[in-house]
């Protein structure tokens, strides 16, 4: 079945860096890209749509010069957290829309 | 605007004991598609099942069903015999459709602890 890889599973920074996070689906072309966010204890929000060559969507309340989406090919989507400071510490998961929905498995943000 | 409702924030059982976990949907939507996700500590989030609103039919997999009325928009999800490696966070989800680009809208989950 379809599977999106997600790296790095898990990272730590210091507070004003930033970090990228990548989504690439194996084996299928992935037009469109979910980013959610997830604080502990909470449920997955939708934090933007990101679509392959054009800019991304992003939902109410969500800083786009903060949260930058890129999706330049079919298979590879990043979001990079910039100036990350501790409030941004969370679970970010990606997910493909492509015969349903298809999710990678995670990467959990610590910034100290 | 679509919205979910896991009114159960948590439950706790003892194993072997039967456990049903709510979700009610709102959607304006006639096509529209149900979701039950598993996510364990680990993150990960495991797919259970998808159903259309076409398609009232219980389900059955396992250990694990589903009951689906439109006549009261729930699509609730019960575990028979429970054990200790079903223990996790449970997410309901819809979407309005199936196609590239549709958002899927999750509700706020239900933690099941499952006790030996």
């Amino acid at each position: 079945g379809a599977v999106v890889s997600q790296h790095p599973s898990w990272v730590i920074c210091k507070s004003g860096t930033s970090v990228k996070i990548e989504c690439r689906s194996l084996d299928f072309q992935a037009t469109t890209m979910f980013w959610y966010r997830q604080f502990p204890k909470q449920s997955l929000m939708l934090m933007a749509t990101s679509n392959e060559g054009s800019k991304a969507t992003y939902e109410q309340g969500v800083e786009k010069d903060k949260f930058l989406i890129n999706h330049a090919s079919l298979t590879l989507s990043t979001l990079t957290v910039t100036s990350a400071h501790p409030e941004d510490s969370s679970f970010y998961i990606c997910s493909a829309s492509v015969n349903g929905y298809t999710f990678g498995s995670g990467t959990r943000l610590t910034v100290v | 605007a679509q919205k979910v409702t896991q009114a159960q924030t948590e439950i706790s059982v003892v194993e072997k004991e039967d456990v049903t976990l709510d979700c009610v949907y709102e959607t304006r939507d006639t096509t529209y598609y149900l979701f039950w996700y598993k996510q364990p500590p680990s993150g990960e989030l495991v797919f259970l099942i998808r159903r259309n609103s076409f398609d009232e039919q219980n389900e059955i997999s396992g250990r694990y069903s589903w009951n689906f009325q439109k006549s009261t928009s729930s699509f609730n999800f019960t575990i028979t015999a429970s054990q200790v490696v079903d223990s996790a966070v449970y997410f309901c989800a819809l979407s309005e459709a199936f196609t590239s680009g549709s958002r899927l809208t999750f509700g706020e989950g239900t933690q099941l602890t499952v006790n030996p």
